[in-house]
């Protein structure tokens, strides 16, 4: 079976730090890799895809990146966090096509 | 855009039939309609999706309209468990899914 693993589940920075977020997902092969964002209380903002390895289209211009450096793994990166950057960062997956999305469990990050 | 319009919030009661509505007028033919929900502190679960004929699952039940412009997310026996927020989204192929505001469902002990 499949499973999506996401760390780490919560996390506290300071301001100016940078930020590593890693997903890898097992059972399956090129998958559709997504990273979301859900500010306090809001709905979920699309940050980054990716189709492929080495491929990322980005949806919101920020000060965040994202790679694909193998088939299962895909990482959200910052140089340097801001306070608007705290939220709930999830990595999801999906199969081509129109099948279903799996997401992982979430990293709460909170930049003081 | 999440291209689909849900109302803001419902209430059940517990033990009773829940349906949750959706509109998406400008679906296009090869769209599929997929239903998600996200428990408080969690990340998004996906329910059931369709494209035209009517679906059951173990969670869920969902109706399409003939004219595909909209659909509706049955829980036949709503339970405290069921209280989250539900997403209907159009699934483009291979585009990323775009979350709406969904409804936030309660339900009533």
């Amino acid at each position: 079976s499949q499973t999506i693993h996401q760390w780490p589940a919560t996390l506290v920075q300071p301001v100016g730090s940078p930020l590593s977020l890693e997903c890898t997902v097992e059972g399956t092969s090129n998958p559709n890799l997504y990273w979301y964002r859900q500010a306090a209380g809001r709905g979920l903002q699309l940050l980054f895809y990716s189709v492929g390895i080495g491929q990322i289209s980005s949806e919101v211009p920020q000060n965040l990146s994202a790679s694909r450096p193998q088939d299962r793994q895909f990482i959200l990166s910052s140089k340097k966090l801001l306070l608007s950057d705290s939220g709930f960062y999830l990595c999801a997956w999906k199969r081509r096509a129109y099948t279903e999305a799996f997401f992982g469990q979430g990293t709460r990050l909170t930049v003081v | 855009d999440a291209k689909t319009t849900q109302p803001n919030s419902m209430e059940s009661n517990e033990e009773e039939p829940v349906h949750l509505p959706c509109n998406h007028s400008t679906i296009s033919g090869t769209d599929y309609i997929h239903w998600y929900r996200q428990l408080p502190s969690q990340g998004p679960e996906y329910v059931i999706h369709g494209l035209t004929s009517n679906v059951n699952n173990r969670m869920a039940s969902l109706a399409i309209a003939e004219d595909r412009k909209s659909s509706t997310l049955i829980l036949h026996r709503a339970t405290l468990r069921d209280a989250a927020v539900y997403y209907c989204i159009r699934n483009s192929g291979n585009t990323p899914l775009v979350f709406g505001k969904g409804t936030r469902l309660s339900v009533i002990a």
